[in-house]
């Protein structure tokens, strides 16, 4: 069965410095990639998304991923963070019948200090 | 486009109780999806529906839970005999068959379950 790891529960960070959230996932075939930010009591956005091609890919917000096959990682990126990336952080892998059903990580709470 | 609607966005029931919530999607979207978040934790799947199909079921899902999609729109989630157990972040979220990866999900608020 398919799994994610998101090995830090919270990460705090100054506003301005440069952002990595580690990912990493478990499946036995092609894995279709995603990170997800939820912020308080709302739902759940997508950032990006990775299926093929280019292992680098550009989402919303000025974050960007690297997907490793030999790390089995999807680890996300952004160069300078602001005090509204707070949020809660979801790196999710595409499995289960027909590939619709997203598995989840536990989340990494992002704090960024002034 | 409202994107995608839950109501109520809380409830507070008593143990025993049962509970209904209702999902409406982005109205082209033809899949709509059950998740349960609970606390630090990510998003479980539930169910999900392919117009009126309920096309897979969660282990999760136990007995006491049925969902419903009668007319391929809106979805409900009916919790029967809630337990404390059942308190978590119900997630609704809707996508296109074929965009399903290319386009991913959009979620709902979703509605916060309180079992006291």
């Amino acid at each position: 069965a398919q799994s994610v790891t998101q090995p830090d529960i919270h990460i705090t960070v100054s506003e301005g410095a440069s952002l990595e959230l580690r990912c990493n996932y478990s499946y036995g075939a092609t894995p279709y990639l995603f990170w997800y930010v939820q912020s308080p009591g709302q739902g759940l956005q997508l950032l990006l998304k990775y299926f093929s091609g280019d292992t680098l890919v550009q989402g919303i917000k000025g974050f960007e991923a690297e997907f490793k096959r030999s790390q089995s990682s999807f680890n996300l990126r952004k160069p300078s963070v602001h005090w509204s990336d707070a949020a809660e952080y979801f790196c999710a892998v595409g499995a289960g019948s027909g590939y619709s059903t997203l598995t989840f990580g536990k989340g990494t709470m992002l704090l960024v200090s002034p | 486009d409202t994107g995608v609607s839950q109501d109520p966005r809380h409830k507070i029931t008593k143990r025993g109780q049962n509970v209904t919530f209702r999902c409406d999607p982005i109205s082209e979207h033809n899949r709509l999806y059950w998740y349960r978040q609970t606390l630090g934790q990510g998003p479980e799947f539930l169910t999900y529906f392919q117009n009126e199909a309920q096309l897979e079921k969660s282990r999760l899902l136990s007995d006491r839970f049925s969902a419903e999609r009668p007319k391929g729109s809106f979805s409900t989630l009916e919790i029967q005999r809630t337990e404390q157990g059942d308190s978590a972040m119900y997630l609704c979220a809707s996508s296109l068959v074929a965009g399903v990866w290319n386009y991913g999900y959009t979620f709902g608020s979703g509605t916060r379950l309180t079992v006291v």
